[in-house]
């Protein structure tokens, strides 16, 4: 089973809104990531979590909040939003210890901020 | 910062035509991933290759490594229009932890 999932498949939120994106994993993978990715462009990184703490943060605004509860969840709060923040958001996670890092990835989430 | 240089962009072509993508770059990378996205839909992985000068065959998918392990190809035999889609490869390195570097991703149309 090389699934993850993400909830909701789409969501558009206004720009005073709060809400949160979720994804979940039962490969018993210990890395864990959030993407933003924009039409037509590759998947930009924005958070790293290995071993539920948070290792890489790629400056992300911090309209963005990410938490991992545990080592099969995560979860993306969003806050005061901007429209340009209007993008597929994808989690993906990947075993830690090993020689290379596949990655798999969900369904991503469709974010339309208005 | 790794750069991972991929081409064409776009490519468009017919229903049983071959077609050749490329990933390139100056630095090693341990390992390169292949993906495949659909329009709304995650990437989803079709190959990682390790070993350097690495073949690797999905159906009628052949994706190489190169001997220095800088660079990939991903060639298709016979394109159907199933194959549509945007291809991405991504390079691991050893010292980078857990982070990929993405090539720019191509844009393939086939069309029947």
């Amino acid at each position: 089973d090389t699934e993850v999932t993400q909830t909701p498949k789409h969501l558009v939120m206004g720009m005073t809104n709060k809400k949160s994106l979720k994804c979940e994993q039962h490969m018993g993978h210990r890395a864990m990531y959030w993407y933003k990715q924009k039409a037509k462009k590759p998947p930009e990184l924005m958070f790293v979590y290995s071993y539920e703490k948070l290792s890489i943060n790629e400056s992300v605004p911090s309209r963005f909040s990410p938490e991992c509860p545990n080592s099969s969840l995560l979860n993306l709060h969003l806050h005061a939003l901007q429209p340009e923040d209007s993008a597929l958001y994808l989690c993906a996670s990947s075993q830690r210890d090993r020689s290379f890092y596949e990655q798999y990835f969900g369904p991503g989430t469709r974010l339309t901020v208005t | 910062t790794q750069l991972l240089e991929q081409s064409p962009q776009f490519l468009s072509i017919q229903e049983g035509e071959n077609l050749t993508v490329y990933c390139n770059s100056s630095s090693v990378f341990s390992s390169l991933q292949w993906y495949r996205q659909e329009p709304g839909e995650g990437p989803v992985l079709l190959v990682t290759v390790v070993t350097g000068g690495e073949v690797k065959k999905l159906k009628r998918l052949t994706f190489q490594f190169g001997d220095a392990r800088k660079d990939s190809s991903l060639h298709i035999t016979a394109a159907q229009t199933g194959d549509t889609g945007l291809y991405l490869c991504a390079g691991a390195e050893r010292n980078a932890g857990n982070m990929l570097t993405f090539g720019g991703g191509t844009r393939l149309m086939v069309k029947p």
